[in-house]
């Protein structure tokens, strides 16, 4: 079945420690992908996208995400993270690659601890 | 830059009542979305629009219903409220027509049914 799994649901990570969080979509063929963030009762954030081309894309805030065709995965990272970086994460995708309805991941929450 | 408006942002209605929910897409954007995220859950495509027209239908209840008018402007229409209505309603817009667009996020209307 067509989906898009964050195996992690809620991560913790240390002010200034690396960040990385997993994407993973079981889809037919590439569909393009995206990462948004959400801050708690606030709008989703759009922050970085993958349509096609280089597998390395970057996005705000210091974001990062690689594209890795034989593993479908989408990872999103960042080198060092800062408190303000805690919210709640979603992968998402367009498997139809027509600007039509995305269909996200359950969510990662990212807490930042001091 | 301008972004998605939605309105109002918060709401309550009783039961067997009705609600309509506004959002005003970015300056030449041509494509509408809903979305619904009920709470601690990730957002549920509903509906969408592109040129006025219906381009994509996803989990939208038949006790909804959804139009684009002229300005590019949509209205969410919901009748009979019921309880399970409760949650957070995103708008997005993108500019389709103009080749393929991400879509961007209004800030959400919150309903609570009681």
């Amino acid at each position: 079945a067509q989906s898009v799994t964050q195996p992690d649901i809620h991560i913790t990570v240390s002010e200034g420690a690396s960040l990385e969080l997993r994407c993973n979509y079981s889809y037919g063929a590439t569909p393009y992908l995206f990462w948004y963030v959400q801050s708690p009762g606030q709008g989703l954030q759009l922050l970085l996208k993958y349509f096609s081309g280089d597998t390395l894309v970057q996005g705000i805030k210091g974001f990062e995400a690689e594209f890795k065709r034989s593993q479908s995965s989408f990872n999103l990272r960042k080198p060092s993270v800062h408190w303000s970086d805690a919210a709640e994460y979603f992968c998402a995708v367009d498997a139809n690659q027509a600007g039509t309805a995305l269909i996200f991941g359950k969510g990662t929450t990212l807490s930042v601890s001091s | 830059a301008a972004g998605v408006i939605q309105s109002p942002r918060h709401l309550i209605k009783e039961k067997r009542e009705t609600a309509t929910l506004k959002c005003y897409p970015i300056p030449r954007h041509d494509t509408v979305y809903w979305y619904q995220q009920g709470p601690g859950q990730d957002p549920q495509f509903l509906i969408s629009f592109y040129e006025k027209m219906q381009s994509d239908k996803g989990s939208i209840p038949d006790r909804f219903s959804a139009q684009q008018f002229s300005d590019y402007h949509s209205e969410l229409n919901m009748s009979s409220l019921e309880l399970g209505d409760s949650a957070l309603y995103f708008c997005a817009s993108s500019a389709k027509g103009a080749g393929f667009g991400e879509q961007y996020f209004g800030p959400g209307t919150r309903l609570t049914v009681t």
